[in-house]
Formats: C-alpha cells, structure tokens, sequence
C-alpha cells in the first residue's frame, strides 16, 4: 500500500479483556516496528520483525504481550489480560532497513477501562 | 542502551521566526543515525531531517536544518521562516546502523503563534 496501515484507530476495551492491534505495512518493507507512546512521552520500542522473524523483543513489557508477522506483511500485537496500565497509542512502522528511514502509521489509541 | 535527551519540554514563538530545538544522545556506537519527527494531533509521525553520523556536513531539508555536533553528541534542529502548520510534537530519535528500532526523545511541543 502507498502507507502503514493500522487498525483499529481507536479501541476500548474492559480490563482483563484480549486485544488484537494490527499493522499493514508498506509493500516491499521487510522491517517492521512496534512502539508503544504513553501521554506526554516519546514512543518506546516494543518488537522489530524482519521478514517473519521477531529479531528483537527486548522492548516487550511482559509475557502478556505478543505479536506475529506469519508470512512477512501484517503484523498482530496481541495483548492478553489487558490492564489500565496499557492504555496508550500503539504505534507501527515499516522500513527497508539500514537506517534509511522509518514510516509510521497513524497508530491505534487503546484504552482499558 | 542508547538515550536520547530533550530538555525543552514546550517552546512558542512568533510566525516567520527561527526556531532550534535541542537534542543530545548517548551512545557507545561510532556508526548510527539521528532523526527529527515531527507528530501532529493526527498522530502520524512524520520524518522532518535525517542524518548519518559518518557524514559531517548538516543535513539540510527546505526550511530545516540541524547541527549535528559528534563529539559533543547534540543533534539540534532549526526551523526558519516558521510557520503555523510546524506547530507539533517534535521528537529527536536515534537508530543504531543497523536495522533496530529508533530510541526517542521525550519530545518538545513547538508551538507558532500567528
């Protein structure tokens, strides 16, 4: 597609409940990024993907967060068990690597209440 | 694990004015790149000024441009001629040579007043 597509824009959902957050990346991107932007601060690193693979998920909080990337394009965020605590703008990006440059989506802003 | 520091949490200034934000890192890497985004209320993050830091010259885009100190590891943008549409988060970030994520900023809210 011409960009990062994500979906929902916005969710709501109770706490304790499961969320899916997906990412549809530029066609071609091999890298994709997942960031989470809590109010007032800077996107902070969650997993980076290249190809299927998860080469990187250091910046996962805890085992209540997952995502997949099953045949390199779209990507899940996956969040079990949702808390108040996760409430904030999930942001993807896509890339051809090698520092050339990052496109973001436009996030999906969850809130648990 | 690199960090990157913003220290003016909101700046304002008069349209047509010139503006620089600032920005300084930590990083142990000699081969990396900076980044300035720029985020409007629609959330996007939009890449303003990227640069690589085997390059000495300042990356320069139209009206934007940064001093990019490598010794001193400060990675400033100036804005020129402002303009109302430049009212926005920006953020400074850093990406180590490969394919890793990027390392924000907390961020500086740049507001233009008319």
């Amino acid at each position: 597609g011409a960009g990062v597509s994500q979906t929902p824009s916005n969710k709501v959902t109770e706490k304790g409940k499961y969320v899916e957050l997906r990412c549809d990346p530029i066609s071609g991107h091999t890298a994709l990024y997942w960031y989470r932007q809590s109010l007032g601060q800077g996107p902070e690193f969650l997993i980076y993907f290249q190809g299927t693979g998860a080469a990187d998920d250091s910046g996962l909080p805890n085992d209540r967060f997952f995502a997949v990337r099953p045949e390199g394009s779209v990507s899940t965020l996956k969040i079990q068990r949702t808390e108040r605590g996760d409430s904030a703008v999930y942001l993807c990006a896509s890339s051809l690597g090698g520092g050339k440059g990052y496109t973001f989506g436009s996030g999906t802003r969850l809130t648990v209440v | 694990a690199q960090t990157v520091t913003q220290s003016q949490p909101e700046m304002s200034v008069q349209e047509a004015e010139t503006v620089t934000l600032s920005c300084t890192y930590d990083t142990s890497e000699n081969n990396y790149y900076l980044f300035w985004y720029k985020q409007p209320p629609s959330r996007q993050m939009i890449l303003v000024i990227r640069q690589e830091a085997y390059k000495q010259q300042n990356a320069t885009e139209n009206r934007f441009s940064v001093n990019f100190q490598k010794a001193a590891k400060s990675f400033s943008l100036k804005i020129s001629d402002s303009q109302l549409g430049d009212t926005a988060m920006y953020f400074c970030a850093f990406s180590w040579g490969g394919a890793d994520g990027l390392t924000f900023g907390k961020g500086t809210h740049l507001i233009i007043q008319p």
